[in-house]
Formats: C-alpha cells, sequence, structure tokens
C-alpha cells in the first residue's frame, strides 16, 4: 500500500532550466508535505515544505505547488544548478503526530547537465 | 549546534552475526526515527522513539530493535543478518512536536 508515489524515478535537465519533480498521494489527511534532498553518502537534508491550507510556497529558486484536489504537489527548481544533483524525497504528514509511520516517496534523482 | 551524529559510518559483517547501530539527536530533540534506504526501495521507516517509549513501528521482522536512552540518545540493533540487511540505516531526530526531520549522515551496513 504506496501512500506517496514519485513516478520518476530519474530526471535530466540542462543547467538554467526548470526542473519539475512530481509527488502522488492517496491519503486526504496528509496535512503538510515536505521536501528533501539528499546527497550521495549524507542524510537527507529538509528543502521546503507546503501546508495544505496553501498552494503554492516559495523559497528562492524553488517552488512547491499543491493541489489537494488531485493528490498532487510538484517541486519546481528555477533555474536548475549542477549543485542541484540529488535525489529529491517527498514527505507528507498528518495533522497529529503521535503515532505515524513516517512515510517518504521513492525519490526522485535529478541530475542537471552543465 | 551539532548536528545528528550516527556510528560507525561503515560496518561489515557477516551472516548470522548481530550489529549495534548508534545516533546522538541534536541536543533538545527528543524524537528519534530510524530508517532504511536500499536501491530503488526509498527510506523505509524502521521506528521512532520519544522520550524513552517507541511511539511507532514500521514493517520489519523483530530481528530489527531499538531503544532510547535518557539523553534522547538511540541505538538500532539488528539480529541474526541476513544479505538483504545490506543498507544505509538513517536516523533523524526532530522535536516530535512537528514534521521537520534532521538526518544523520547514515550507517553503511554490508552484510556478507
Amino acid at each position: 500500500d504506496q501512500q506517496v508515489k514519485q513516478n520518476s524515478p530519474s530526471l535530466s535537465v540542462q543547467e538554467g532550466r526548470i526542473s519539475i519533480l512530481n509527488c502522488d498521494y492517496t491519503n486526504s489527511m496528509f496535512d503538510y508535505f515536505l521536501w528533501y534532498k539528499k546527497y550521495p553518502a549524507e542524510g537527507p537534508t529538509f528543502l521546503i515544505s507546503i501546508s495544505s491550507i496553501k498552494d503554492k510556497n516559495e523559497d528562492g529558486r524553488f517552488t512547491v505547488f499543491l493541489n489537494k484536489s488531485a493528490k498532487h504537489l510538484s517541486l519546481h527548481i528555477v533555474p536548475s544548478q549542477p549543485g542541484d544533483s540529488a535525489v529529491y524525497f517527498c514527505a507528507p504528514y498528518p495533522p497529529t503526530s503521535g503515532t505515524y509511520k513516517y512515510i517518504f516517496g521513492t525519490g526522485t534523482r535529478l541530475k542537471v547537465l552543465a | 549546534k551539532a548536528g545528528v551524529t550516527q556510528t560507525p559510518r561503515y560496518l561489515i559483517k557477516t551472516r548470522g552475526q548481530q550489529v549495534t547501530l548508534s545516533c546522538s539527536p541534536i541536543s533538545g530533540h527528543r524524537s528519534v526515527s530510524w530508517y532504511q534506504q536500499t536501491p530503488g526501495q526509498g527510506l523505509q521507516f524502521l521506528f521512532e522513539y520519544f522520550s524513552e517509549t517507541q511511539r511507532n513501528k514500521g514493517n520489519f521482522p523483530g530481528r530489527f530493535s531499538g531503544r532510547q536512552f535518557s539523553n534522547s540518545r538511540s541505538e538500532m540493533n539488528v539480529s541474526t543478518l541476513e544479505l538483504g540487511d545490506s543498507a544505509l540505516y538513517l536516523c533523524a531526530s526532530s522535536t516530535g512536536l512537528n514534521e521537520k526531520l534532521f538526518f544523520g549522515s547514515g550507517t553503511q551496513l554490508s552484510v556478507l
């Protein structure tokens, strides 16, 4: 029962262009959505998040869009830079944390070509 | 402020052995959670501890266990190692009151 899907395992983008990473979820109870970025041999680091009361959140080159009716979110990186090459995980979060089994998508490996 | 520290960084074991991994959370964080990462499988949740109590557990066999100490440091133990246990094991800490996780660099376990 995969509640979070990142259907593109990998993505290659030219430097300077836009990268769009997608994430679909099935549980309408999810209240908050986070994106983490992971470099090889390092732990994931928090990148950006969005609350379900919003449909967009922007932080510099990174913007996350949320479409609740479609249970879909996307991460846009503009312009893409070689240092953005990493694996990106989508992670939803419910309204209450007490009994939550943290869920992560399978990740999308982004490669930004110089 | 020091980050999340995991030791050891690399570990090689043989089938049937047992292993203990350690995680020191960010100071003040009371929640520690553990994850297994294998190629193509993303991050699989193992368990979470909050104030020395296991608050939740993922779908892993009983060979995987953990504990948390009064200083919030946590250990994870895997007994009777199998080849399929080879993975990157990550721990993350948080305040336990919100959703943001801070990860360590992980322990790369190889089972031969």
